[in-house]
């Protein structure tokens, strides 16, 4: 069974510092088949980098997007106060197509 | 872009409900659809997936049998029919839209909760 795993559960961080954020597949993923989203309380998720490293439109570019074959990070350079959300990895194009990993909270010290 | 879902509810166990996602600022007959679940508090979890016409539908193991993903385009409308509801499928409910079928969703609607509970 394909699963993602996301560590650590939680990252409690203060404004301006670096956040990184792990996901580790149990197979070989296609790097052309690795998301992240962040989600914030009461709101749909919201799509940031596609592909492992491409930024959707509209996301700042403190957000990177590194990795390959089962280990994949999401690097946050600088927090903004905005980018304290859960933030979620996804395997799609596949069967099934959507695979999301369990998550990664980034709480304010 | 627009996703805006009705339909969520509270239902007792072994109910049905039906949940709707309508599309607007895109041409809706071009994109498959899918519908994500989240339990309270939990992560994310895909539930279903259709393609444009409707012909090619797929589903989680823990819906299948169960749920029915099917669209009006017509009516630029995505449904999820859900019976036999177990207290296991309370969660927000969403649909969202890839740009190709093969892409991440881009896209979501508001969310619709969903409770099952006597």
């Amino acid at each position: 069974e394909f699963v993602l795993t996301q560590s650590p559960g939680t990252l409690s961080l203060s404004p301006g510092d670096r956040a990184t954020l792990s996901c580790g597949a149990t197979q070989s993923v296609d790097n052309r088949q690795l998301a992240w989203y962040q989600q914030k309380p009461g709101q749909a998720p919201r799509l940031l980098i596609y592909g492992t490293s491409n930024r959707v439109s509209g996301t700042p570019d403190r957000f990177i997007g590194s990795g390959s074959g089962t280990d994949f990070t999401l690097t946050i350079s600088r927090l903004e106060p905005e980018d304290f959300a859960v933030y979620y990895c996804q395997h799609y194009g596949s069967s099934p197509p959507l695979i999301f990993g369990g998550g990664t909270r980034v709480e304010i010290k | 872009v627009r996703l805006v879902q009705s339909g969520g509810g509270l239902i007792q166990p072994g109910g049905s409900l039906r949940l709707s996602c309508e599309a607007s600022g895109f041409t809706f007959t071009n994109h498959w659809m899918h519908w994500v679940r989240q339990s309270p508090g939990k992560g994310l979890e895909w539930v279903s997936r259709i393609n444009t016409d409707g012909t090619d539908t797929i589903y989680a193991d823990s819906v299948k049998g169960r749920f029915t993903i099917s669209r009006d385009n017509a009516k630029n409308t995505l449904y999820l029919q859900m019976n036999s509801l177990r207290v296991e499928d309370t969660a927000v409910y969403f649909c969202a839209r890839p740009w190709q079928w093969f892409d991440p969703p881009d896209y979501w609607g508001q969310g619709a909760p969903v409770t099952v509970s006597s």
